[in-house]
């Protein structure tokens, strides 16, 4: 089966400094992937789309400027938070969508990057 | 708005019990509907998706039913396990062309020996 992976799977982290969570499609190319952050308790939220070789769409309420996505080929997607503060502590996970004709709508999740600033 | 509401919101049962866990929807137009089981700590894991014209699918001891006209969906389970404790997440995919997930509220549920 189709199988995402990110790194790190866990992270801590100072206030104000960036921190880069990766995301790997390692057994299918991905036109699409997608960010959730996620908080205890909660379902998943929706922060923005990434379409290789393209600019990410974000969600509204969602800081593009703080939470950079950079997907520059089909198997890789990069989470940048920038200046990360106490508030940004989550749980984030990424998915990847095959797209294409006739590759379906199905998006794999990776097993979430637990994220905590102090 | 598109919406996926479930229920109950967090569920306790004992082991080798069953279990119906229920989700209804508002999403429209409608593409697919999707159980996932998470974990605590780690991402989904799909457990069934049904289209419109399907009415129950099966995995296991996992079997979900949907109804499209009512715009309920629900998802059995069979003799629970020790390892069935996690969430349960409803997801309904868009039909409208972007194919964007709508997450429900998610059930907890925790089996107990």
């Amino acid at each position: 089966g189709a199988v995402v992976s990110q790194h790190p799977s866990r992270v801590i982290c100072k206030s104000g400094t960036s921190v880069k969570i990766e995301c790997r499609s390692l057994d299918f190319q991905a036109t699409t992937m997608f960010w959730y952050r996620q908080f205890p308790k909660q379902s998943l939220m929706l922060m923005a789309t990434s379409n290789e070789g393209s600019k990410a769409t974000y969600e509204q309420g969602v800081e593009k400027d703080k939470f950079l996505i950079n997907h520059a080929s089909l198997t890789l997607s990069t989470l940048t938070v920038t200046s990360a503060h106490p508030e940004d502590s989550s749980f984030y996970i990424c998915s990847a969508r095959e797209g294409g004709q006739g590759r379906g709508d199905t998006q794999y999740f990776g097993p979430g990057t637990r994220l905590t600033v102090l | 708005k598109n919406q996926v509401e479930q229920s109950p919101q967090s569920l306790i049962i004992l082991e080798g019990k069953n279990c119906t866990l229920q989700c209804n929807y508002t999403v429209s137009p409608f593409s697919n509907l999707r159980w996932y089981k998470q974990d605590t700590g780690r991402g989904p894991v799909s457990l069934t998706i049904m289209t419109f014209s399907e009415n129950t699918k099966s995995n296991g001891r996992y079997t979900a039913t949907l109804d499209a006209d009512t715009k309920q969906s629900s998802l059995h389970i069979t003799a629970s396990q020790l390892s069935d404790s996690a969430s349960y997440i409803c997801v309904v995919s868009e039909g409208s062309g972007t194919y964007k997930y709508i997450f429900g509220t998610g059930t907890r549920l925790k089996v107990l020996a």
